[in-house]
């Protein structure tokens, strides 16, 4: 049962725009989301992540946008640079433990 | 500050096999968790350990296995390898779980043949 939805699947951007993926959840004891981003060869890398009591967080280019009761969250990459290509997921931790629940990834191509 | 160690990188083992992962995980960090990642399913929670007791598990039949030592590393063992079992298995550690965060290692590349 996947119970976090990520979309796009993949995503192409010019440098410079705006890259936005969006995650949605269906379980309420989630508390913590976090992004990661993932080159080839790579393990996933911590970006930015947001607990359920706060709307938005910003750190540079990344924000993350979450909205509790549509239980829906998203990741907005600005200025968006050839060095951002990768794939990037959505999770979310249960309460009961640290399992993370990973969406199914999208796929970011930045064209120069 | 060294990251999250896993060894070895590459595996190939043949059907049937059994195979053991090393996970060395950031120093201080006491939580170490394994996935597995696959093209078809993505990145799945196999289980979390903590001071050496398992603390989580996912829904991977019994022949994944983990442990954890005094020290924090953590070992997973597969027997039984099916052709399915082809992934990358990725460990990441925590200081305790909780907002920290996870630090991921590049993983451990198996091959079943």
């Amino acid at each position: 049962q996947q119970q976090v939805k990520q979309s796009p699947q993949s995503l192409i951007v010019q440098k410079g725009g705006i890259s936005i993926i969006n995650c949605a959840y269906e379980n309420t004891a989630f508390d913590y989301f976090p992004w990661y981003q993932q080159f080839p060869g790579k393990g996933p890398a911590l970006l930015i992540a947001i607990r359920p009591d706060v709307s938005e967080k910003k750190e540079g280019r990344f924000t993350i946008s979450f909205n509790k009761s549509a239980k829906q969250f998203s990741l907005h990459i600005m200025d968006s640079q050839p060095g951002d290509s990768a794939t990037y997921f959505c999770a979310a931790r249960g309460a009961a433990g640290n399992k993370l629940t990973f969406g199914g990834g999208t796929r970011v191509l930045v064209k120069p | 500050k060294a990251g999250v160690t896993q060894t070895p990188r590459y595996l190939i083992k043949t059907r049937g096999q059994q195979v053991t992962l090393s996970c060395s995980p950031i120093s201080g960090h006491r939580s170490v968790s394994w996935y597995q990642q696959t093209p078809g399913q993505g990145l799945q929670f196999l289980f979390e350990y903590f001071s050496e007791t398992q603390r989580n598990k996912g829904n991977f039949p019994g022949r994944f296995s983990g442990r954890q030592f005094s020290n924090s590393r953590s070992e997973m063992n597969v027997s039984t390898l099916e052709l399915g079992d082809s992934a990358l298995y990725l460990c990441a550690s925590s200081f305790s779980g909780g907002d920290y965060g996870y630090t991921f290692g590049s993983g451990t590349r198996l091959t079943v043949v």
